[in-house]
């Protein structure tokens, strides 16, 4: 089966301008997820959508922080203003069913440079 | 406040020695206790998952055992290679409604030829 996509690979923006990253998940994953990671960290949870529904948003900046999955298929993060801390790796990842039960698959991220 | 932690030191190893990584957590239970292997550049990859009645668990040369008593997983890869060099992450499950999932920091694995 095809595995997770994202796009675009890298991304190098001004701080205050916005930028949108693309996630298309494996076929019939139900549950997509996006991750932030920052070097020498892990993954943290941003948002995690159950078909179009939102699951979990607590840890998004909502004040710039956005997402969406429409149609339940693809989704796409949007930040606006970005800030230099935002520099990072915007990882999306999907499961079957929510539970974690097979593991999740990654994309391979979008590398975001905030200067 | 909830953890997960993992040793930040890289660990550096001989190739064909047993590997040991271990994950402890706080103020959780988990209802699974994931491992993931992450390249540099990459995102992480699914290696094995245990559940919280599971004591362990095998796949080839990799074996993860998960003791909610203590609060830890250990991360075993046997006859280690070169190529078993990378950032190893665990994930914890937790359910809240619905299965919300948290990684680890990592450990950085080194296996020296």
């Amino acid at each position: 089966e095809a595995g997770v996509a994202q796009s675009p690979r890298y991304k190098i923006i001004e701080k205050r301008q916005s930028v949108a990253f693309w996630c298309n998940p494996i076929s019939g994953h139900a549950t997509l997820y996006w991750y932030q990671q920052i070097l020498g960290q892990g993954p943290k949870l941003l948002i995690q959508f159950q078909n179009n529904g939102v699951v979990d948003d607590s840890q998004l900046p909502k004040d710039r922080f956005s997402a969406e999955r429409l149609k339940g298929v693809d989704s796409t993060l949007k930040i606006q203003p970005a800030k230099l801390e935002d520099s990072a790796v915007y990882l999306c990842a999907s499961s079957r069913s929510g539970t974690g039960n097979y593991g999740y698959t990654f994309g391979s991220g979008t590398r975001l440079t905030v200067v | 406040s909830q953890k997960i932690e993992q040793n930040s030191e890289a660990l550096n190893i001989q190739e064909g020695k047993t590997a040991t990584l271990t994950c402890n957590y706080t103020n959780y239970s988990p209802a699974y206790l994931q491992w993931y292997r992450q390249d540099p550049g990459r995102g992480p990859v699914f290696l094995l998952l245990i559940r919280e009645n599971e004591k362990e668990k095998r796949k080839e040369r990799l074996k993860v055992t998960f003791d909610t008593t203590l609060k830890q997983s250990l991360f075993h890869i046997t006859a280690s290679q070169p190529a078993d060099s990378a950032t190893y992450l665990c994930a914890l499950d937790k359910y809240g409604g619905s299965y919300i999932p948290t990684f680890g920091r990592g450990t950085s694995l080194i296996v020296h030829p």
